[in-house]
């Protein structure tokens, strides 16, 4: 079936730190990919996304290229902010029935200190 | 940009009773609602997708007799989780999707959620 494993958290960092969840998928076809964020209190928001391979999706400063090699989609960011302490989902939309449903990972919470 | 609402944000209730939460987009008008759960440290399970003026399309697993979901306009869709039990509680989560912006995407806009305890 669809499935997607991002890794385990929590992950701590100090701000500046380089950041990297590791996101990847099990699949049928050619899912879209997703990076969602959740700030305390606040509904998911859609961070990036990619719909096909070797697509890059990139926003505030996060980026996730499409790997259909290694059925991957990592989150990357250069230098973190505090501001960036959050929850991160991966997911895939898969299609089949007629309709598109989301599919979440675990989620990955990320504190960063000042 | 496009806003979900939940209501109540946290409710707690005894054993047996029901419990309401609402759903709304407040600035689009969304064909397609869909309502998730979410355990603590797993991760998003859709239970049931709702499209205005028709039944929900429940996923496998899912009581529809214990879940009710209601979308009886294109701003508002609600779940109501009937004779509710401790192990109902959980973190509820709605989305909806609006067929003017999503585009290819079809993206879906979140609730803040909402956090059931049934004592």
């Amino acid at each position: 079936g669809n499935s997607v494993t991002q890794m385990e958290g929590p992950v701590t960092l100090s701000e500046e730190a380089f950041l990297t969840i590791n996101c990847t998928y099990t699949a049928t076809g050619y899912p879209s990919l997703f990076w969602y964020v959740q700030y305390p209190g606040e509904g998911l928001q859609l961070l990036l996304k990619a719909t096909k391979a070797d697509d890059k999706g990139s926003n505030k400063g996060f980026e996730a290229t499409y790997r259909k090699e290694t059925t991957s989609f990592h989150l990357e960011k250069g230098s973190v902010q505090v501001s960036d302490s959050a929850v991160y989902f991966c997911a895939l939309i898969r299609r089949g029935g007629g309709s598109e449903k989301l599919v979440f990972g675990k989620g990955t919470k990320l504190t960063v200190n000042p | 940009g496009a806003v979900v609402s939940q209501h109540p944000s946290r409710v707690i209730c005894k054993s047996g009773t029901s419990v309401k939460i609402e759903c709304r987009s407040l600035d689009f008008q969304a064909t397609t609602m869909f309502w998730y759960r979410q355990f603590p440290k797993k991760s998003l399970m859709l239970m049931a997708t709702s499209n205005e003026g028709s039944k929900a399309t429940y996923e496998q697993g899912v009581e529809k007799d214990k879940f009710l979901i209601n979308h009886a306009s294109l701003t508002l869709s609600t779940l109501t989780v009937t004779s509710a039990h401790p192990e109902d509680s959980s973190f509820y989560i709605c989305s909806a999707r609006d067929p003017w912006t999503s585009g290819r995407m079809n993206e879906q806009f979140f609730g803040p959620g909402t956090r059931l305890t049934v004592l």
